[in-house]
C-alpha cells in the first residue's frame, strides 16, 4: 500500500539535475509532493491530480503518469536550498495519503 | 497567523504511562491527521479525522487513540500498550478529505522518548 521511492537517497553537486520516483501498486486519485528538512516538519510542493500531468515550480517538476501508477520529481539545476528529504504521498479510493519512505537529496557546493 | 500548534514539543515518558499530544489548528480545516516519524523513515499514518465526532485508523493505528470533539482540536494519545513509541509525532490538517483538496499543513512536531 505505501508508494515505493526511488533513489533512496542522491548526492549532487550544485547545479546538477535528479529524478525522484514514486510508484504505487493501486489505482491513484492524486500524487503529492513534500520536502522536509532536517528536524523540520514537510513542506508542500505540489499536487498532481490528473493522469498525464506534469506542474512545475521554480526548477522543480513532476510528472504523472496515471495508467503506470506513477510520479517522478525533477530536480533542476540544483541549489544547496534543495537539500533535504522528498517525500511522494499517494491519495486512492481510500482518499487517505499514505507517503513513501522517502528520498534523501544532498546538494554539494 | 493560521497554523498548527502542537504541544508539548518535547516530551519524555516512562514505561507504563499514557500521554497526550495536543494538536490545535486554526485553519478552519475539516480534515486532520497524526502521523508518526521514525528515524531516517518516512511518514506513518496513525488516525485521521475528515469531520468533528468522524475518525479512521490509519495503518499503525494500535496503541494510540484520538478524539475530536471540535473542528480545531485533534489530541492524540499514546498509549501504554504501544510497544515502541518512541518516535517523531506531526499533526496534520488540510481543507478537506476529498483527494485534490487534502494538501496537507503541519504542525512543527512533538518529539516523545520513553525512558
Amino acid at each position: 500500500q505505501q508508494p515505493v521511492q526511488s533513489p533512496q537517497a542522491v548526492i549532487l553537486r550544485e547545479g546538477e539535475d535528479a529524478v525522484i520516483n514514486c510508484s504505487s501498486s493501486k489505482a491513484l486519485y492524486s500524487v503529492h509532493w513534500y520536502r522536509q528538512k532536517h528536524g523540520e516538519a514537510p513542506v508542500f510542493l505540489m499536487i498532481l491530480l490528473k493522469g498525464g500531468e506534469q506542474k512545475g515550480h521554480d526548477k522543480i517538476s513532476a510528472s504523472f503518469n496515471e495508467k503506470k501508477q506513477q510520479s517522478s520529481l525533477y530536480l533542476t539545476a540544483s541549489q544547496l536550498s534543495y537539500s533535504g528529504t522528498y517525500f511522494c504521498g499517494t491519495v486512492d479510493s481510500s482518499y487517505k495519503l499514505i507517503f513513501g519512505s522517502g528520498t534523501r537529496l544532498l546538494v554539494r557546493p | 497567523d493560521g497554523g498548527i500548534t502542537q504541544s508539548p514539543k518535547y516530551l519524555f515518558r516512562k514505561e507504563g504511562q499514557n500521554v497526550t499530544l495536543s494538536c490545535e489548528q486554526n485553519l478552519n480545516h475539516d480534515a486532520m491527521y497524526w502521523y508518526r516519524q521514525d528515524p531516517g523513515q518516512g511518514l506513518r499514518l496513525i488516525y485521521y479525522s475528515q469531520i468533528v465526532n468522524d475518525f479512521q485508523k490509519g495503518d499503525i493505528a494500535e496503541g494510540y487513540s484520538v478524539s475530536r470533539e471540535k473542528k480545531e482540536s485533534f489530541p492524540l494519545t499514546v498509549t501504554s500498550a504501544q510497544k515502541n513509541p518512541t518516535a517523531f509525532y506531526l499533526c496534520a490538517s488540510s481543507p478537506s478529505g476529498r483527494a485534490g483538496a487534502n494538501v496537507l499543513t503541519f504542525g512543527a512536531g512533538s518529539r516523545l522518548t520513553v525512558l
